[in-house]
């Protein structure tokens, strides 16, 4: 039982956008900033979004974050077959005093 | 480039120890919290422990407080995360990662008879 929670999974046609949500409460998303990873099958996973909506250097505009209350989502438009992956969110929680990940999302581009 | 490489992994039996490492190269290490992040075979991501620029505050997840340590050594660029009394359910790919925004490749720790 992860304690942010995710859908286990969401699907879009080539070029839709997607929304991902992640659900907290006020001693995680609520207090700290959310980051968004993306898993490519056998792959170590790639920071999206960092501190709610910000995105590193190589990650294209069509990736975006936010986050409102306890909640935070992940969308993604223009949706490409390589876009097909898991998907995390993450972020400090202070009653814990650790880092708490959601379960994750898989991703199909259909 | 930022790089960061696991070793140390592999088959140990419940109850034993294993000592993982990384090294760490393309940025200023001492300057970076670092964490160790696990991933169960087909599950999801877990914290498991982080360690402060200089090492004097640490940090782990319920379920290996007091059995694992993280340390660093700021003059040869290195994190390490010393194992002990391993469980069946330790068995996962670890990874090495700086600021959440960096990833090794991941080392994978099998506990089983």
């Amino acid at each position: 039982q992860s304690v942010l929670t995710q859908a286990p999974s969401a699907s879009g046609t080539p070029g839709q956008r997607v929304t991902i949500s992640c659900s907290g409460s006020s001693s995680n998303i609520g207090s700290y900033d959310v980051y968004w990873f993306q898993q490519l099958p056998k792959m170590a996973p790639k920071l999206l979004i960092y501190r709610n909506n910000q995105r590193p250097s190589g990650v294209p505009d069509r990736i975006s974050g936010s986050k409102s209350g306890t909640s935070a989502s992940l969308a993604i438009s223009g949706l490409r077959s390589e876009d097909e992956a898991d998907y995390y969110c993450a972020a400090q929680d202070g009653s814990l005093s650790a880092w708490v990940f959601g379960g994750g999302t898989k991703l199909t581009v259909l | 480039e930022v790089q960061l490489v696991e070793s140390g992994g592999g088959l140990v039996q419940p109850g034993g120890s294993l000592r993982l490492s990384c090294a760490a190269s393309g940025f200023s290490f001492s300057s970076h919290w670092m964490s160790w992040i696990r991933q169960a075979p087909g599950k999801g991501l877990e914290w498991v422990a982080n360690i402060k620029k200089d090492g004097s505050e640490k940090y782990y997840v319920d379920s290996v407080r007091g059995r694992f340590t993280i340390s660093r050594d700021n003059t040869k660029n290195s994190l390490d995360l010393q194992m002990n009394s391993l469980r069946p359910e330790d068995t996962a790919v670890y990874y090495c990662v700086r600021e959440m925004d960096s990833w090794g490749q991941g080392i994978l720790v099998t506990v089983s008879s």
